[in-house]
């Protein structure tokens, strides 16, 4: 079967550091996406790892390796704004998202 | 700019009553739809995509149904709801041309008492 797994929870203090990891077993791989949802809203995107590496996207990076089945969502300098839930997903070789259930990301000052 | 209407937002119906949520977008032509329901502590799950008017494909069996009645319109229906038809109901879109980025709408929170 196809399974994502990422942690349920997670809590972190404001301006630090905290990195959200995903791993994967899917049918193969067409690219791994992360969304960032805040309660009671609809997700929405913040990046697309095809390759392996570090992508950077301001104080969001998100790292792919292929060959681990694994990836993560690195957020600095938390602020208080980013208490969200994350959703990892997965494009399989039929160009479907598999979904993970998302971990939900808290702040305290 | 492209955007994705959806609505109601919130409903609360009683089992065995009919469903219907309606999603529009706006600002482009020939988008690939979806409507997925996601569930606490849980995946978002896949119900329906659509790549054209009136094309359906259904990923999961149960009493929903959803129709493209027009090139921007997908709309989710159920005759008679169910209590686990409860849930956090979403459409997305995605160009045809294969741009990668699904974009959600806001959200149908549904509760079935």
């Amino acid at each position: 079967g196809q399974n994502i797994d990422q942690p349920t929870e997670m809590t972190a203090t404001e301006g630090a550091i905290v990195q959200i990891n995903c791993t994967y077993q899917t049918s193969g791989f067409n690219g791994l996406f992360w969304y960032q949802q805040h309660a009671g809203e609809a997700p929405t995107f913040l990046s697309y790892n095809v390759l392996d590496g570090l992508e950077e996207k301001g104080r969001f990076s998100s790292f792919l390796s292929r060959s681990k089945g694994y990836s993560y969502l690195l957020l600095k300098e938390l602020q208080m704004k980013d208490s969200a839930s994350y959703l990892c997903a997965v494009r399989d070789s039929n160009y479907q998202l598999i979904w993970g259930a998302g971990t939900k990301l808290i702040i305290k000052p | 700019s492209q955007t994705i209407h959806q609505w109601p937002a919130t409903l609360v119906q009683p089992v065995g009553s009919p469903l219907s949520l309606e999603c529009t977008v706006e600002g482009t032509s020939n988008p690939n739809l979806y409507w997925y329901r996601q569930a606490a502590g849980r995946g978002l799950q896949l119900l329906f995509y659509s790549v054209g008017i009136g094309q359906i494909s259904s990923e999961v069996p149960q009493n929903l149904s959803a129709s493209r009645p027009q090139d921007r319109q997908f709309i989710l229906s159920s005759k008679k709801l169910l209590l686990s038809d409860s849930g956090f109901y979403l459409c997305a879109w995605k160009g045809a041309n294969g741009a990668n980025v699904l974009t959600f709408g806001a959200g149908s929170r549904l509760t079935v008492l």
